[in-house]
Order: C-alpha cells, then sequence, then structure tokens
C-alpha cells in the first residue's frame, strides 16, 4: 500500500504550458516535502511545507500544503525544458523520523 | 560544502554474492539514511544512522545491514543478493537534530544483479 498516492504519473507538455501534480494520503504528516530527481543523480530539495494552508514559491514554481496537512500540490507555470524530471513528494508522518515517498511524476517538458 | 558522495557509482554482481556499498556525509551532518529505488516499488526507506547507532529501520530483510562510522561515513551491506536487489542504491545525510527531517543526497550505486 502506497502512502503517498502521485498523480499523474506521466506528464508530457509542451513549453510555456501550465501543470500541476498532486500528493495525496489518507495520513496526516508533520512536513512533506518534494524533490526533482535528474537521470544519474540523486533527488534535490526543493522545497518543505509543515503549516496547514501554507502555499510556497520557488520562482515559477507553486507548492501548497492541504489544510489538513494530508495532501500537497505542486504547480509549474510556464513549464521549460529544463524542469524535465521526476517530482517525488515525501512526508514525514508525525513522531516518524523518516520520510515515505510518492512513486513519483515523470515530467517531460517538450520544446 | 561537499556535497553527499558515494562509492561505487556503478557495480555488477552475481546472485549469492555479498555487496558493501558507502557513503560520505555532507560535512556537519550527522545522519545518514539509505533507500532502494527501483521503477516498480519507488523510494523505499532501509535505515538510518545517527552518531553511530541504528536510530530508525525499514522493512527490509536482514540480509540488508548498515553501519556508521566515528567520522559520520556509512556503509551498506547486501548478503546473498538476489536478483531483485537490482536497484539505485541511494544514500542522504541531513544535520541530524533539525526539526524537519530534510534529506541531502548523493548520485547514488547502481547496483545490478546477474
Amino acid at each position: 500500500t502506497q502512502l503517498l498516492e502521485q498523480s499523474p504519473q506521466f506528464l508530457s507538455i509542451q513549453e510555456g504550458e501550465n501543470l500541476t501534480v498532486y500528493c495525496n494520503s489518507s495520513s496526516v504528516f508533520s512536513s512533506l516535502q518534494w524533490y526533482r530527481q535528474e537521470p544519474g543523480e540523486g533527488p534535490v530539495l526543493l522545497v518543505t511545507v509543515v503549516t496547514g494552508g501554507e502555499v510556497k514559491k520557488l520562482k515559477r514554481l507553486t507548492f501548497q500544503f492541504g489544510d489538513a496537512r494530508k495532501d500537497s500540490s505542486l504547480h509549474i507555470t510556464a513549464a521549460q525544458p529544463g524542469d524535465t524530471g521526476l517530482y517525488l513528494c515525501a512526508g514525514e508522518a508525525q513522531g516518524a523520523q523518516k520520510l515515505v515517498f510518492g512513486q513519483g511524476t515523470r515530467l517531460t517538458i517538450n520544446p | 560544502k561537499a556535497g553527499v558522495t558515494q562509492t561505487p557509482r556503478y557495480l555488477i554482481k552475481t546472485r549469492g554474492q555479498q555487496v558493501t556499498l558507502s557513503c560520505s556525509p555532507i560535512s556537519g551532518h550527522r545522519s545518514v539514511s539509505w533507500y532502494q529505488q527501483t521503477p516498480g516499488q519507488g523510494l523505499q526507506f532501509l535505515f538510518e544512522y545517527f552518531s553511530e547507532t541504528q536510530r530508525n529501520k525499514g522493512n527490509f530483510p536482514g540480509r540488508f545491514s548498515g553501519r556508521q562510522f566515528s567520522n559520520s561515513r556509512s556503509e551498506m551491506n547486501v548478503s546473498t543478493l538476489e536478483l531483485g536487489d537490482s536497484a539505485l542504491y541511494l544514500c542522504a545525510s541531513s544535520p541530524g537534530l533539525a526539526e524537519y527531517y530534510e534529506q541531502y543526497f548523493g548520485p547514488g550505486t547502481r547496483l545490478t544483479v546477474t
């Protein structure tokens, strides 16, 4: 059973389009993180959200933590080919001191 | 600061053999975690070491073990390799006492079992 469900699993869009990736769970998390992984490399931390309803922006990327701290979304505005990669959400259950990862969303931005 | 380094980057082993992977964390980081990444199961937590003690463990068989040295460097060992152990093994470090469990990953060791 996957504790964190990401959707969609695959997404291929044209440069300049907008997109949203979702990360859902029935569990409450004390924090939730988003990572991006490129081929041949390890995941790189993009953001950590900790407060229900929190919104964080990183240039063209907007991250939101659900009010109940059970879900999160990543929105990319005007996607560019450099945004291509595997996007992973990861949650820390309360007191767990470890992360559970979603299956990932493989994003391809076509020029 | 230098990032997390892992050696070797690629490894080919035969079923039944054992393997040891090495990880050097970011300087000053006391926590080292290991993950297994496969296309089917995604990224799964193996275990975490903090100040030379295993602090947390995932749901993997006892063939998977690890240790951490006094300089925070860590090794992971897999004994009696199975075909299903073929995966990307990722090491991640963190300060260990931070409020939120943020991971800084190395590039991984690609293990192929034949």
